[in-house]
């Protein structure tokens, strides 16, 4: 088992463009989560899945944020016209029933809008 | 709403020293779970130990361990023995069992290992 992975690890965008996240999780992990992270403070919840059903999603997510789990194995997380205030790190995590929940995080995407 | 602080926005241990890095959380929900993760430059957040709300002992895990304070709410970790691989950020977390398992996270402890 090679762990969560993120991709790409590094994203530099232009203000206004899309972008999008893929997290493939460690496999048999029923539990997806996304987190958001600005420089200088603690990761903030964004969203979970379990399985492909996305079961909360925090305010933090606006309406460009859109996250899917379509087969229930890997997930992707769209930005649709970033802005500057999206520049961040965006960590994904997965975890199952057999660890309690214990959450394993992937390297992350640092995503810088200009 | 549930809330985890940490105070300690800096601290220095010399090499071979214990160091504590306090925690405190606030929480409404009756069974809960306390992490600490540890954070370095590469920027991976990597699981160092756990403690469940009903745990009778304080948790342990090699040189680390868990001072879980219940009626103080608190949750200090302790590293013994540090090393300088041991500088990093670390983050204390929250999971409270009614939350479908998402973390709440402090806004770490930048900790550094002086030889």
């Amino acid at each position: 088992d090679t762990g969560v992975s993120q991709d790409p690890r590094h994203k530099i965008t232009k203000r206004g463009q899309n972008v999008t996240f893929r997290c493939d999780p460690i496999s048999e992990h029923n539990r997806l989560y996304w987190y958001r992270q600005t420089l200088g403070q603690g990761p903030e919840f964004l969203t979970y899945f379990q399985n492909e059903a996305q079961l909360e999603k925090s305010r933090l997510l606006s309406d460009r944020f859109s996250a899917e789990r379509p087969k229930g194995s890997f997930s992707t997380l769209e930005i649709q016209r970033t802005e500057q205030g999206d520049s961040a790190m965006y960590l994904c995590a997965s975890s199952s029933p057999q660890d309690s929940y214990e959450q394993y995080f992937g390297p992350g995407t640092r995503l810088t809008v200009t | 709403a549930q809330k985890i602080t940490q105070t300690q926005p800096g601290m220095f241990v010399q090499e071979k020293e214990a160091v504590t890095l306090d925690c405190t959380y606030d929480t409404s929900d009756p069974s809960y779970g306390l992490f600490w993760y540890k954070q370095p430059s590469s920027g991976e957040m990597i699981f160092l130990i756990y403690q469940g709300s009903y745990d009778q002992q304080n948790a342990t895990e090699g040189r680390y361990s868990l001072n879980f304070q219940k009626a103080r709410k608190s949750a200090n970790l302790v590293i013994s023995a540090s090393q300088l691989g041991d500088s990093a950020m670390y983050f204390c977390a929250m999971r409270g069992d009614n939350q479908g398992g998402k973390l709440i996270f402090g806004q770490g402890t930048e900790l550094s290992v002086k030889p």
